[in-house]
């Protein structure tokens, strides 16, 4: 398995409340990103980088922002937290980043927004 | 209309049984496919890409029709290990940008 870890794994907050999500890698891999589920819905992009300080939107990207610091660590911050934001969290790695590379994910954050 | 469709399911079939899912994706400039496995409150895995001339892995064939825009995937002789949600995937761009589709649940019975 590829060495990605997410923390915390569950989390419960409240609405209104800044949340920051923290995926670690130890593959060395130059893409992460950052998914969201919901049921209906599938997996979405929210965010994603492609080097240490960049980073782009993904399709729901909305009341979420992201740091790359290092390369090893990406972060996904809800400045805000609301009810719609309760979803499970992945993060994923690439190494190349290109279209028939392969996306390996991290474990997973539930995440619940009262 | 969703870019990747999957008929949720769920799929209910004996062990030993031949299992058919189809995903069909409206992108026609999409360049890359994969189906991913995700087991119950897990994390995707990538189960195997998808290539024009068809691939098979073990008991997993997958196949991909361009001209009507369509994934599938065949799984041969059921085993209960392979009880899961399939994600039909696609890259859209040069980039790796991955749609998913909302997955197809199998459930293999004894």
């Amino acid at each position: 398995d590829a060495g990605i870890t997410q923390s915390p794994r569950h989390k419960v907050t409240e609405t209104g409340t800044p949340v920051t999500l923290r995926c670690h890698q130890t593959e060395n891999h130059r893409y992460m990103y950052w998914y969201r589920q919901d049921p209906g819905h599938g997996l979405r992009l929210i965010h994603y980088s492609y080097g240490v300080k960049d980073t782009d939107k993904g399709e729901v990207s909305d009341g979420y922002s992201v740091s790359r610091s290092k390369t090893e660590d990406f972060l996904l911050t809800l400045e805000s937290a609301t009810s719609s934001q309760t979803s499970v969290y992945f993060c994923a790695i690439s190494e190349a980043g290109t279209s028939a590379d392969t996306q390996y994910f991290g474990p997973g954050t539930r995440l619940t927004v009262l | 209309r969703k870019e990747v469709e999957q008929d949720p399911g769920p799929f209910n079939v004996p062990e030993g049984a031949t299992v058919a899912f189809n995903c069909t994706y409206s992108n026609s400039a999409s360049q890359s496919f994969f189906w991913y496995r995700q087991d119950c409150r897990k994390e995707p895995k990538l189960l195997m890409s998808v290539y024009s001339s068809g691939n098979e892995d073990g008991r997993f064939t997958a196949q991909l029709n361009r001209a009507s825009q369509y994934i599938s995937l065949l799984i041969r002789d059921s085993k209960l290990s392979d009880s899961a949600t399939y994600l039909c995937v696609v890259n859209n761009n040069a980039g790796n940008m991955l749609t998913f589709g909302g997955g197809t649940r199998l459930m293999v019975k004894p």
